[in-house]
C-alpha cells in the first residue's frame, strides 16, 4: 500500500531561524514528489515538485531534496517568517492512474517571535 | 493568476440529505480531482476525472458519491445520502499535464 510518512508531526521555531522537515515514502512506481503548504482552512498550495532524476529544487526560501534510492525527501526553510506558519505536506504521485496523489499527514509548523 | 474556485465555502446539512459541491477548474485544464480532509487528518484522494469519465476512484468513493461535468466549466461532487462521517473539507483540484495539481479553497461540509 502506498504510504507517506512525515516528521516531526509539529514544530515550533523562532522567526528568522531555519528548519528542516522530513518525508519518507513507499509509493511505487514513483513518478514525482511534491511539497505543499496548507494554511488552516485553505487548500494546499504547491511549493516544489521533483521527479526521479532531480535531487534538489528551490523555490525562494524553500529548498526540497529527494533521495529516490532511500525514498526520502526533506524540505528546508531558511530565514523563517511568521507567515510560514502552516502545515507542510509531502505528497507523492505514482505513475499511471491519472496522477493520483498520496498525501502525508503533514508537519504543523509554527513560527513565533 | 487563474485559480480553482469552489462553492459553497460552507455547507451544513441534515443526515440523509443530498448535497452537491461545486467546483470551477482552471479553464484549460483537462484533469479534475476531488479530495477530502476530515478535521485533523490527512488529505485523502476520492476520484479523478478525465475526458468525461472517472479515471480512478478510491474505496471511499462508494455508490453514495458521484461526479459530473455538466457543462464546460463546472465539476460537481454529489453525495446522495449524507452520513455523519461525511463531515469534512472537500477540495477540488485541476491539472494541465505536466504541471502540478492546483487546489481550490475547499468546501467545509458539516452533516448533523
Amino acid at each position: 500500500k502506498n504510504q507517506v510518512e512525515q516528521s516531526p508531526q509539529s514544530l515550533i521555531i523562532l522567526e528568522g531561524k531555519n528548519c528542516t522537515l522530513q518525508c519518507n515514502y513507499t509509493v511505487s512506481p514513483f513518478s514525482n514528489l511534491r511539497w505543499y503548504k496548507q494554511d488552516t482552512g485553505r487548500g494546499p498550495v504547491s511549493l516544489t515538485i521533483m521527479t526521479f532524476s532531480e535531487n534538489t529544487k528551490s523555490n525562494g526560501r524553500y529548498t526540497a531534496t529527494l533521495d529516490a534510492d532511500t525514498k526520502q525527501s526533506s524540505l528546508h526553510i531558511t530565514a523563517s517568517q511568521l507567515s510560514d506558519s502552516a502545515s507542510y505536506i509531502c505528497v507523492v504521485s505514482a505513475t499511471g492512474g491519472g496522477n493520483k496523489l498520496t498525501f502525508g499527514t503533514g508537519t504543523q509548523l509554527k513560527v513565533e517571535l | 493568476e487563474p485559480e480553482v474556485t469552489q462553492t459553497p465555502s460552507h455547507q451544513v446539512t441534515q443526515m440523509g440529505q443530498e448535497v452537491i459541491l461545486r467546483c470551477v477548474p482552471i479553464s484549460n485544464h483537462l484533469y479534475f480531482y476531488w479530495y477530502r480532509q476530515i478535521l485533523g487528518q490527512k488529505v485523502e484522494f476520492l476520484v479523478s476525472f478525465y475526458n468525461n469519465e472517472i479515471s480512478e476512484k478510491s474505496e471511499i468513493f462508494d455508490d453514495q458519491f458521484s461526479v459530473e461535468r455538466p457543462d464546460g466549466s463546472n465539476f460537481t461532487l454529489k453525495i446522495r445520502s449524507t452520513k455523519l462521517e461525511d463531515s469534512a473539507m472537500y477540495f477540488c483540484a485541476s491539472r494541465d499535464p505536466p504541471k502540478t495539481q492546483y487546489f481550490g479553497p475547499g468546501t467545509r461540509l458539516l452533516v448533523l
